[in-house]
Protein backbone atom coordinates (compact mmCIF):
# COMPACT_ATOMS: atom_id res chain seq x y z
CA UNK A 1 0.00 0.00 0.00
CA UNK A 2 0.89 3.60 -0.64
CA UNK A 3 1.96 5.85 2.35
CA UNK A 4 3.41 9.30 3.08
CA UNK A 5 5.06 10.48 5.95
CA UNK A 6 6.16 13.91 6.98
CA UNK A 7 8.08 13.26 10.17
CA UNK A 8 7.55 17.04 11.34
CA UNK A 9 4.35 18.68 12.06
CA UNK A 10 6.11 21.90 12.23
CA UNK A 11 9.34 23.32 11.22
CA UNK A 12 10.41 26.87 12.12
CA UNK A 13 13.09 28.59 10.55
CA UNK A 14 14.43 32.76 10.40
CA UNK A 15 14.10 34.53 7.61
CA UNK A 16 16.57 34.72 5.17
CA UNK A 17 17.83 31.05 6.80
CA UNK A 18 17.66 27.73 4.35
CA UNK A 19 14.32 25.71 4.87
CA UNK A 20 13.89 21.79 4.59
CA UNK A 21 10.32 20.85 4.86
CA UNK A 22 11.02 16.56 4.77
CA UNK A 23 8.77 13.29 3.08
CA UNK A 24 9.08 9.92 2.61
CA UNK A 25 7.24 7.70 0.83
CA UNK A 26 6.26 4.13 0.18
CA UNK A 27 4.60 2.68 -2.81
CA UNK A 28 4.85 -0.27 -5.19
CA UNK A 29 6.32 0.82 -8.48
CA UNK A 30 7.35 3.87 -9.93
CA UNK A 31 6.36 7.00 -7.77
CA UNK A 32 5.22 10.10 -9.02
CA UNK A 33 5.90 12.86 -6.23
CA UNK A 34 4.37 16.07 -5.92
CA UNK A 35 4.21 19.15 -3.07
CA UNK A 36 1.17 21.49 -2.38
CA UNK A 37 1.03 24.80 0.16
CA UNK A 38 -2.23 25.75 1.82
CA UNK A 39 -1.95 29.48 3.12
CA UNK A 40 -4.27 29.90 5.79
CA UNK A 41 -7.73 30.00 4.91
CA UNK A 42 -7.14 29.57 1.48
CA UNK A 43 -7.40 26.01 -1.18
CA UNK A 44 -4.18 24.13 -1.81
CA UNK A 45 -1.51 25.21 -4.04
CA UNK A 46 0.44 22.57 -6.75
CA UNK A 47 4.21 23.43 -6.35
CA UNK A 48 5.91 21.23 -8.12
CA UNK A 49 6.76 17.41 -9.22
CA UNK A 50 8.82 14.71 -10.10
CA UNK A 51 7.87 12.56 -12.30
CA UNK A 52 10.74 11.14 -14.17
CA UNK A 53 14.25 12.76 -15.34
CA UNK A 54 16.66 15.02 -13.21
CA UNK A 55 16.09 14.19 -9.83
CA UNK A 56 16.54 17.50 -9.05
CA UNK A 57 12.94 19.82 -9.34
CA UNK A 58 12.22 23.48 -9.12
CA UNK A 59 8.92 24.64 -8.43
CA UNK A 60 7.01 27.74 -7.64
CA UNK A 61 8.04 30.67 -5.67
CA UNK A 62 11.94 29.88 -5.29
CA UNK A 63 11.08 26.26 -4.39
CA UNK A 64 12.80 22.99 -5.24
CA UNK A 65 12.48 19.60 -4.49
CA UNK A 66 15.47 16.44 -4.83
CA UNK A 67 13.92 12.55 -5.21
CA UNK A 68 16.27 10.15 -3.46
CA UNK A 69 15.38 6.41 -4.58
CA UNK A 70 17.75 5.18 -2.63
CA UNK A 71 16.25 6.97 0.92
CA UNK A 72 12.54 7.03 -0.47
CA UNK A 73 12.69 11.15 -0.01
CA UNK A 74 11.58 13.93 -1.61
CA UNK A 75 12.55 16.91 0.50
CA UNK A 76 11.10 20.09 -0.51
CA UNK A 77 14.17 22.89 -0.03
CA UNK A 78 14.51 26.83 -0.51
CA UNK A 79 17.40 28.58 0.04
CA UNK A 80 16.68 31.64 1.99
CA UNK A 81 13.03 31.79 3.44
CA UNK A 82 10.68 34.41 3.26
CA UNK A 83 7.89 35.42 5.77
CA UNK A 84 5.31 34.58 3.13
CA UNK A 85 6.20 31.38 2.62
CA UNK A 86 4.88 30.61 6.01
CA UNK A 87 2.25 27.97 5.16
CA UNK A 88 1.01 24.45 5.40
CA UNK A 89 2.78 22.09 2.84
CA UNK A 90 1.55 18.36 1.74
CA UNK A 91 3.84 15.93 0.28
CA UNK A 92 1.64 13.77 -2.26
CA UNK A 93 2.47 10.49 -3.57
CA UNK A 94 1.02 7.97 -6.51
CA UNK A 95 1.81 5.72 -9.46
CA UNK A 96 0.79 5.42 -12.72
CA UNK A 97 -2.82 2.95 -11.48
CA UNK A 98 -3.20 4.56 -8.52
CA UNK A 99 -5.14 7.84 -6.46
CA UNK A 100 -3.30 10.14 -4.92
CA UNK A 101 -2.02 9.74 -1.25
CA UNK A 102 -1.70 13.04 0.97
CA UNK A 103 1.32 13.01 3.94
CA UNK A 104 -0.38 14.63 7.19
CA UNK A 105 1.26 18.38 6.24
CA UNK A 106 4.12 20.61 7.64
CA UNK A 107 3.29 23.61 9.53
CA UNK A 108 6.20 26.05 8.36
CA UNK A 109 6.70 29.13 10.23
CA UNK A 110 9.19 31.96 9.19
CA UNK A 111 10.19 34.45 11.91
CA UNK A 112 10.71 37.97 10.95
CA UNK B 1 -3.52 24.48 -15.06
CA UNK B 2 -7.29 25.24 -14.16
CA UNK B 3 -9.71 27.89 -12.30
CA UNK B 4 -11.93 26.49 -9.76
CA UNK B 5 -14.60 28.22 -7.93
CA UNK B 6 -17.05 26.55 -5.25
CA UNK B 7 -20.08 27.34 -3.89
CA UNK B 8 -21.07 28.69 -1.06
CA UNK B 9 -17.98 29.23 0.34
CA UNK B 10 -19.39 28.24 4.15
CA UNK B 11 -22.64 27.20 5.33
CA UNK B 12 -23.73 26.75 9.32
CA UNK B 13 -26.34 23.76 8.67
CA UNK B 14 -28.31 21.89 10.96
CA UNK B 15 -28.64 18.42 12.47
CA UNK B 16 -30.00 16.45 9.89
CA UNK B 17 -30.30 18.75 6.49
CA UNK B 18 -28.34 18.49 3.77
CA UNK B 19 -25.91 20.88 1.90
CA UNK B 20 -25.25 20.68 -2.03
CA UNK B 21 -22.35 21.67 -2.67
CA UNK B 22 -21.25 22.77 -6.23
CA UNK B 23 -17.83 22.65 -8.29
CA UNK B 24 -17.21 24.19 -11.31
CA UNK B 25 -13.74 24.05 -13.44
CA UNK B 26 -13.52 26.93 -16.11
CA UNK B 27 -12.13 23.94 -18.58
CA UNK B 28 -13.24 20.26 -19.79
CA UNK B 29 -11.49 17.60 -17.44
CA UNK B 30 -12.48 14.03 -17.28
CA UNK B 31 -12.17 13.52 -13.47
CA UNK B 32 -13.38 15.56 -10.78
CA UNK B 33 -12.34 14.56 -6.96
CA UNK B 34 -14.28 15.48 -4.20
CA UNK B 35 -12.43 15.83 -0.79
CA UNK B 36 -12.77 16.16 2.89
CA UNK B 37 -10.39 17.65 5.20
CA UNK B 38 -10.49 18.88 8.71
CA UNK B 39 -8.53 22.27 9.30
CA UNK B 40 -4.86 22.51 9.35
CA UNK B 41 -5.10 18.19 9.10
CA UNK B 42 -4.44 16.39 5.75
CA UNK B 43 -6.61 15.54 3.23
CA UNK B 44 -9.08 12.76 2.51
CA UNK B 45 -10.45 11.55 -0.76
CA UNK B 46 -14.24 11.09 -0.41
CA UNK B 47 -14.96 9.99 -4.05
CA UNK B 48 -13.97 9.89 -7.72
CA UNK B 49 -16.42 11.67 -10.10
CA UNK B 50 -16.20 10.59 -14.25
CA UNK B 51 -18.79 12.24 -16.59
CA UNK B 52 -21.16 9.62 -17.49
CA UNK B 53 -20.69 7.19 -15.11
CA UNK B 54 -20.91 6.46 -11.23
CA UNK B 55 -18.80 8.22 -8.73
CA UNK B 56 -16.27 5.61 -7.13
CA UNK B 57 -16.49 5.95 -3.42
CA UNK B 58 -13.34 5.37 -1.16
CA UNK B 59 -13.32 3.41 1.91
CA UNK B 60 -16.08 5.05 4.68
CA UNK B 61 -17.86 6.76 2.21
CA UNK B 62 -20.53 5.76 0.53
CA UNK B 63 -23.32 7.29 -2.00
CA UNK B 64 -26.49 7.72 0.21
CA UNK B 65 -24.31 10.03 2.22
CA UNK B 66 -22.45 11.95 -0.43
CA UNK B 67 -24.46 11.47 -3.42
CA UNK B 68 -22.18 12.89 -6.48
CA UNK B 69 -23.69 14.04 -10.07
CA UNK B 70 -21.56 15.28 -12.95
CA UNK B 71 -23.58 16.18 -15.36
CA UNK B 72 -21.04 17.53 -17.53
CA UNK B 73 -17.12 17.72 -18.34
CA UNK B 74 -16.83 21.15 -16.12
CA UNK B 75 -19.22 20.95 -13.40
CA UNK B 76 -20.32 18.38 -10.37
CA UNK B 77 -22.27 18.64 -6.65
CA UNK B 78 -21.61 16.76 -3.79
CA UNK B 79 -24.55 16.58 -1.57
CA UNK B 80 -23.96 15.53 2.31
CA UNK B 81 -26.83 14.19 3.42
CA UNK B 82 -28.29 13.82 6.71
CA UNK B 83 -25.50 16.07 8.37
CA UNK B 84 -24.59 15.96 11.71
CA UNK B 85 -21.76 17.39 13.97
CA UNK B 86 -19.38 15.16 12.81
CA UNK B 87 -19.55 16.35 8.90
CA UNK B 88 -18.37 19.69 10.55
CA UNK B 89 -15.38 19.73 7.74
CA UNK B 90 -13.87 21.56 4.64
CA UNK B 91 -15.31 20.02 1.41
CA UNK B 92 -12.34 20.74 -1.52
CA UNK B 93 -13.34 20.13 -5.61
CA UNK B 94 -10.28 18.96 -7.51
CA UNK B 95 -9.16 18.09 -11.15
CA UNK B 96 -5.95 16.92 -12.80
CA UNK B 97 -4.47 18.32 -15.47
CA UNK B 98 -1.24 18.06 -17.58
CA UNK B 99 0.94 15.32 -15.82
CA UNK B 100 -0.91 14.31 -12.90
CA UNK B 101 -1.39 17.64 -11.03
CA UNK B 102 -4.05 18.30 -9.43
CA UNK B 103 -5.74 21.83 -9.35
CA UNK B 104 -7.59 22.89 -5.97
CA UNK B 105 -11.13 25.02 -5.78
CA UNK B 106 -11.25 27.01 -2.14
CA UNK B 107 -13.17 24.96 -0.27
CA UNK B 108 -16.39 24.84 1.16
CA UNK B 109 -16.36 25.33 4.97
CA UNK B 110 -19.35 23.32 6.36
CA UNK B 111 -20.53 23.43 9.97
CA UNK B 112 -23.34 21.69 11.82
CA UNK B 113 -24.90 22.07 14.53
Amino acid sequence: AQSVAQPEDQVNVAEGNPLTVKCTYSVSGNPYLFWYVQYPNRGLQFLLKYITGDNLVKGSYGFEAEFNKSQTSFHLKKPSALVSDSALYFCAVKTSYDKVIFGPGTSLSVIP
Amino acid sequence: SAVISQKPSRDICQRGTSLTIQCQVDSQVTMMFWYRQQPGQSLTLIATANQGSEATYESGFVIDKFPISRPNLTFSTLTVSNMSPEDSSIYLCSVEKGAYEQFFGPGTRLTVL
